[in-house]
């Protein structure tokens, strides 16, 4: 079946430094790839929605400038937490559809970002 | 717009009982697809069961099932002869034209 790979599981960074964590379909094409964010004890919350080759689509109240998403390839998308701070401490959820698997989606087993 | 609820933050179940868990949904479009999705401590989302919006049919998978109530928006998940492996949050889900959203997850405990 699909698979995502996400990297790192778990990172603990510095407030002020840049933190860059990697989403990939490992055997299938994604043209649109997800993000979204779970607070302890609540629901995933969608981020943005990034898309192979052009901008990606951020929710509302998301700011672009500090969660910057590249979706440079059918098969790798990147989230990059910028000038992180403690409030940016979160669980980060990737997921992406597989064609060939109808609608289901797949998601990346998560990062846990720690800002200290 | 679409939302999800679940009106059931903290769910139990005896082994070997039955429970259903409670999900409601609101979307304005007629072609969109429900899933239930489990996350263990882990937290690695697992797909339990999916259903079409457009299938009368509820679906099931082995001990899952699916009460598709398409006219209230109603799309709950009767786990059956449940096992202390399906402890965990479980979240209901809607999908349409890309967009999945996510309800407040329920917290199922099972025990011994």
């Amino acid at each position: 079946g699909a698979v995502v790979s996400q990297h790192p599981s778990w990172v603990i960074c510095k407030s002020g430094t840049s933190v860059k964590i990697e989403c990939r379909s490992l055997d299938f094409q994604a043209t649109t790839m997800f993000w979204y964010r779970q607070f302890p004890k609540q629901s995933l919350m969608l981020m943005a929605t990034s898309n192979e080759g052009s901008k990606a689509t951020y929710e509302q109240g998301v700011e672009k400038d500090k969660f910057l998403i590249n979706h440079a390839s059918l098969t790798l998308s990147t989230l990059t937490v910028t000038s992180a701070h403690p409030e940016d401490s979160s669980f980060y959820i990737c997921s992406a559809r597989d064609p060939g698997q109808g609608y289901g989606y797949t998601f990346g087993s998560g990062t846990r970002l720690t800002v200290v | 717009a679409q939302t999800v609820t679940q009106s059931q933050p903290e769910m139990s179940v005896q082994e070997a009982e039955t429970v259903t868990l409670s999900c409601t949904y609101d979307t304005s479009e007629s072609d969109y697809y429900l899933f239930w999705y489990k996350q263990p401590p882990s937290r690695q989302m697992i797909l339990v069961i999916r259903q079409e919006a457009y299938k009368q049919q509820n679906a099931t998978e082995n001990r899952f099932s699916v009460n598709f109530q398409k006219a209230a928006k109603s799309f709950s998940l009767k786990i059956s002869d449940s096992q202390l492996g399906d402890a965990a949050m479980y979240f209901c889900a809607s999908l349409n034209n890309n967009d999945m959203r996510f309800g407040a997850g329920t917290r199922l405990t099972v025990k011994p």
